[in-house]
Order: C-alpha cells, then structure tokens, then sequence
C-alpha cells in the first residue's frame, strides 16, 4: 500500500517564523503535491513537482516555497508565517503514468494543520 | 484553478438517499471524480466517471454527468451513519491528468 507520510499532525508556530512542513511517500512517485485546505474553500493547489528538483507554482504560491531534492521528499516551506496560513495542509503524491481511474490514483496524506499565532 | 462548486451541507436521515451535486468549468475535463475524506483523515479516491459517460454505478454509488450543463451528482443508496464525511467533487486539469481542481467539498451528516 503506498504511504504518504506528512511528519507532524499538529503544529504551532508564531508570527514570523520560519515553517517546514515535510512530507515522504514511500512508493517512488514522481509527481508530489502540496495543498491547502480552508472550510468553504476545499483544496487549492499551493506548488507541486513532478521530478527531483522540479517545482511548478500552484494556484496560490504566494507566502509559500518547496524543495524536492530527493524523490521521496516535499518540503513546504513558509519563509515568515503569517496567520492567515493558518490551515490545513495536505500532501499528495502519485506516480507518472498512472491515471486517476487506476487503481493508483492520487494519494494523500493525513495532513498537518498549522496554527500561526 | 478551474471552477467546481458544491454545497456546503448535506443532512440525510440514515438508510434514505443522499445526493451531492456539484458544477465545473473545463469543458476539456477528461475525468470527473469523487473523493471522501472521513473525520483526521485525507482524501480516498470513491468514485469517477469518464467525460463520454452519462452514468456510472458502483454498488451504492451512482455518478451522473450532464456535460451539456456541466452538472456531476453522487448518489449514495441507503446511506449509512459510515457515510458521514466531507465528499469532494474534482475535475483534472485539461493539461495535466495529475493536477486536480477541487470543490469546497459537502459535508455529509447522517442522522439515526
């Protein structure tokens, strides 16, 4: 079975600090992915990667980077968190040639909210 | 993104139907898909239904499509107190299969 694995289900920071979110798959995936999840908003793409070192922007990057450097690692990285990143942040992951309709779709985690205070 | 909504709420009594409705955007859609996400968990692929089907059905589950309208629905047969969660509606990007526009998700409460 693949894991997607987000390292912290719960976290706390305050204004101003820097934040890592972290996140492993375990099944060679080439694709990752990083959303936020706000009530009423659903899920809204922050960046994804598709290859080691790659990084496309979502649809709201702003506030946010990420870093892939090995296959199995998505780093989400808030460089001065804000409160209004507060939220629930989930990763994804799945692997190039796979569709959606196969039993591989895509694969998330269990998701780490933040709280910025 | 591409456009998808949904309502917000659902209360369905157990073992009646439940129906979640949800409109899209991209008329170039290949895929339209249904996800579940449970109570501290994330998102479970449920259901999809391919851009040239009209209906879909798995056990329970009934997907219709009005590509005309741009109307997907869900229908969950004798809903069980199991099927309470938040059901999002996702449509895949044009050009990209990978990349996925979500709803604002339903929440689904059944009642005993």
């Amino acid at each position: 079975d693949v894991k997607v694995t987000q390292s912290s289900r719960y976290l706390v920071k305050r204004t101003g600090e820097k934040v890592f979110l972290e996140c492993v798959q375990d099944m060679d995936h080439e694709n990752m992915f990083w959303y936020r999840q706000d009530p009423g908003l659903g899920l809204r793409l922050i960046y994804f990667s598709y290859d080691v070192k790659m990084k496309e922007k979502g649809d709201i990057p702003e506030g946010y980077s990420v870093s892939r450097e090995k296959k199995e690692r998505f780093s989400l990285i808030l460089e001065s968190a804000s409160t209004n990143q507060t939220s629930m942040y989930l990763c994804a992951s799945i692997a190039t040639g796979s569709t959606q309709v196969t039993n591989s779709p895509l694969h998330f985690g269990n998701g780490t909210r933040l709280t910025v205070t | 993104g591409e456009d998808v909504e949904q309502s917000l709420f659902l209360s369905v009594r157990e073992g009646d139907s439940s129906v979640i409705n949800c409109t899209y955007t991209d008329s170039s859609s290949t895929y339209l898909y249904w996800y579940k996400q449970e109570p501290g968990a994330g998102l479970q692929l449920l259901t999809y239904i391919f851009s040239n089907m009209d209906m879909k059905q798995d056990q329970r589950l009934t997907v219709l499509l009005n590509k005309k309208d741009k109307h997907l629905s869900l229908r969950i047969a004798d809903t069980q107190t199991g099927d309470s969660a938040i059901y999002f509606c996702a449509e895949s990007s044009g050009s990209n299969d990978y990349k996925l526009s979500f709803g604002a998700g339903t929440t689904v409460t059944v009642r005993a």
